[in-house]
């Protein structure tokens, strides 16, 4: 199993509501990663987690809120979102955080917010 | 992590090789090229990576300069589904001791009939 499986595909939400984007993967990666991609510009870090631990927060504002519950689970908590957080969230993972571990990426979330 | 410069575009005929280049003129030695694509809408696909030698698997091969300040991504016989954005990643370790994998512009390869 080479899969890095988020759901939902897609979410449309208010700017009251509370969501959350889900990720797993079953290959035993110890570091996943959430990505964020507007309309055609090149995918953004917000969050690495390595062993379960938050080790890197690209200055991601609060009311974007991630969560690692265990090894194999990704979770990103949403609330009080604005329409310009509208985009394509992308789940990743690695064996570890290396720099000469691959990257394996889930196929996103669309996002919209209205 | 050092900067990459890519072509915006590039055009290929179906059946032909595709040879995409990257400047990377300030990689440090412990810095990997990792080569990601991206078709529409989906998530950035793995192709390949290297540190100082060049490398082939199944889907490209990388070809490394000696001096390691450019490389070229080859992909031999392109098909109309490589049509996609390629990029061009360096990666390191940070002073902060983490790793990050950063996406630049790269590029959009067409590939027609």
């Amino acid at each position: 199993d080479t899969e890095v499986t988020q759901t939902p595909k897609h979410l449309v939400m208010g700017m009251t509501n509370k969501k959350s984007l889900k990720c797993e993967q079953h290959m035993g990666h110890r570091a996943m990663y959430w990505y964020k991609q507007k309309a055609k510009k090149p995918p953004e870090l917000m969050f690495v987690y390595s062993y379960e631990k938050l080790s890197i927060n690209e200055s991601v504002p609060s009311r974007f809120s991630p969560e690692c519950p265990n090894s194999s689970l990704l979770n990103l908590h949403l609330h009080a979102l604005q329409p310009e957080d509208s985009a394509l969230y992308l789940c990743a993972s690695s064996q570890t955080d290396r720099e000469n571990e691959k990257l394996f990426f889930g196929s996103g979330t669309q996002l919209s917010v209205l | 992590d050092a900067k990459t410069t890519q072509p915006t575009s590039m055009d290929c005929a179906e059946g032909r090789a595709a040879n995409l280049p990257c400047n990377h003129s300030t990689i440090s030695g412990n810095e990997y090229v990792y080569w990601y694509r991206q078709i529409h809408s989906q998530g950035p696909q793995y192709i390949i990576h290297g540190l100082k030698n060049n490398e082939t698997n199944e889907m490209a091969s990388l070809i490394i300069t000696e001096d390691r300040k450019s490389s070229t991504l080859i992909l031999p016989h392109a098909t109309l589904r490589d049509t996609a954005v390629y990029y061009c990643i360096v990666r390191g370790l940070m002073n902060s001791g983490y790793s990050t994998l950063t996406f630049g512009k790269g590029t959009m390869l067409l590939v027609s009939p």
